[in-house]
């Protein structure tokens, strides 16, 4: 059974850091892309980042580009998400996400993990 | 950047009612465009995929269409655990994004 599950969300202050973590069970994590995707309070979903299977493609949405960085450790089949910089704006609940086959849509997603930035 | 552009953003249907909500790209994007339903407290679930596949599990009564620029999702016969939100996606080059959101509610 695939599994996702992200840990270390919390309440930061404006301009501090937080680094999300999203640990992958039940497939062959390495063969996969992985994403990032964020949802505000009351709000639609917005696409985060994504990395390829080696690291070798990734991708930001303009919004976080240059105070996020995603990175995978295959190794520990573990997705990581290192925010910089939060701003209020950056306040969602934050999901990791596995693509199919083809890399074009996301069929597995985790219960996501809340991110506060609030002084 | 590729915009997905939904309607309606909200619809109001009975059970038993055919519901077809739309997506419109921005630029063309040949079959690679998503669809998932999401309910109050919990992650999206994948219904189709590369346009027109359905995921596997998922009730037949859903079905996509379309390429390009224009997609449909069209529920066949509402039940009463079809009502929450839907969202269309694309991803392309690890660049993606998701259309605004279809809440279908109770009439």
């Amino acid at each position: 059974e695939v599994q996702l599950v992200e840990s270390g969300g919390g309440l930061v202050q404006p301009g501090r850091s937080l680094r999300l973590s999203c640990a992958a069970s039940g497939f062959t994590f390495d063969d996969y892309a992985m994403h990032w995707v964020r949802q505000a309070p009351g709000k639609g979903l917005e696409w985060v980042s994504g990395i390829s299977w080696n690291s070798g493609s990734i991708g930001y949405a303009d919004s976080v580009k240059g105070r996020f960085t995603i990175s995978r450790d295959n190794a520990k089949n573990s997705l990581y998400l290192q925010m910089n910089s939060l701003r209020a704006e950056d306040t969602a609940l934050y999901y990791c996400a596995k693509t199919g086959y083809s890399s074009s849509w996301y069929d597995y997603w985790g219960q996501g993990t809340l991110v506060t930035v609030s002084s | 950047d590729i915009q997905l552009t939904q309607s309606p953003s909200f619809l109001s249907a009975s059970v038993g009612d055919r519901v077809t909500i739309t997506c419109r790209a921005s630029q063309g994007i040949s079959s690679y465009l998503a669809w998932y339903q999401q309910k109050p407290g919990k992650a999206p679930k994948l219904l189709i995929y590369a346009a027109s596949t359905l995921q596997s599990g998922v009730p037949s009564r859903f079905s996509g269409s379309g390429s390009g620029t224009e997609f449909t999702l069209t529920i066949s016969s509402l039940q009463p655990e079809d009502f929450a939100t839907y969202y269309c996606q694309q991803l392309n080059s690890y660049r993606a994004t998701f259309g605004g959101g279809t809440k279908v509610e109770i009439k």
